[in-house]
């Protein structure tokens, strides 16, 4: 079985400063990561993922994230953040395969204030 | 437009009064899912679909039905709704099939249920 957890509920920063949200993982096997944002009052949209390849993956809107395998972490960073990535963030795992679901973390709210 | 739509966005209803939630989409998607959220819940899987006539619980099943008759929608049934299923609902789809475009959802924008 897979889980994810994300270490923090709540991330307050001010504009401009950079942000890490936090995500780790456990899974038996090769796994899929991936971050989606919600909005205000909207649904869910994936901000970027990874799949194999390079552990450093960018992402929409100047956010990136490091896999690290031997901390089976998932790390989202952006080094300058504006008021509109007032969201929040979820962070989400997949064993792989074509038929595979999502497990998702219970979220990060990023408040981000002037 | 690629989109996935669920209706109805707002919902309140009373205990026992059946209810359904539409959800459609027009990517020819093989994987369909539903989805609460719940505050500090994070979301949970209800029950997914992986092709026509092909479904399966999720994580939270209980007091919901779904069926998959045709591959664009994926209709979720509160046969007898009870106030614990007050919550925000979203459908999601997927390709399946290969890792470049697997497990990459995309959401409808969600269905908020009050039962009273």
């Amino acid at each position: 079985a897979q889980s994810v957890t994300q270490l923090d509920s709540q991330v307050p920063v001010f504009e401009e400063a950079p942000v890490e949200l936090r995500c780790n993982y456990s899974s038996s096997v090769s796994v899929y990561l991936f971050w989606y944002v919600q909005y205000p009052n909207q649904g869910l949209q994936l901000l970027l993922k990874y799949l194999s390849g390079s552990t450093l993956v960018k992402g929409i809107n100047g956010f990136e994230a490091e896999f690290n395998k031997s901390q089976t972490s998932f790390h989202l960073r952006k080094p300058s953040v504006h008021i509109s990535d007032t969201a929040e963030y979820f962070c989400a795992v997949s064993d792989g395969g074509g038929y595979s679901t999502l497990t998702f973390g219970k979220g990060t709210m990023l408040l981000v204030s002037p | 437009e690629a989109q996935v739509t669920q209706n109805p966005r707002y919902l309140i209803t009373v205990t026992g009064k059946k209810l359904t939630v539409t959800c459609s989409q027009n990517m020819n998607h093989e994987y369909m899912s539903w989805y609460r959220q719940d505050p500090g819940l994070g979301l949970r899987q209800i029950y997914y679909s992986m092709n026509v006539e092909v479904t399966d619980k999720g994580d939270v099943p209980e007091g919901y039905k779904v069926s998959r008759k045709e591959k664009r929608n994926f209709p979720l049934i509160l046969e007898s709704p009870s106030p614990n299923q007050t919550s925000l609902y979203f459908c999601a789809s997927s390709r399946t099939g290969g890792a470049s475009g697997a497990n990459v959802l995309t959401f409808g924008a969600g269905s908020r249920l009050t039962v009273l």
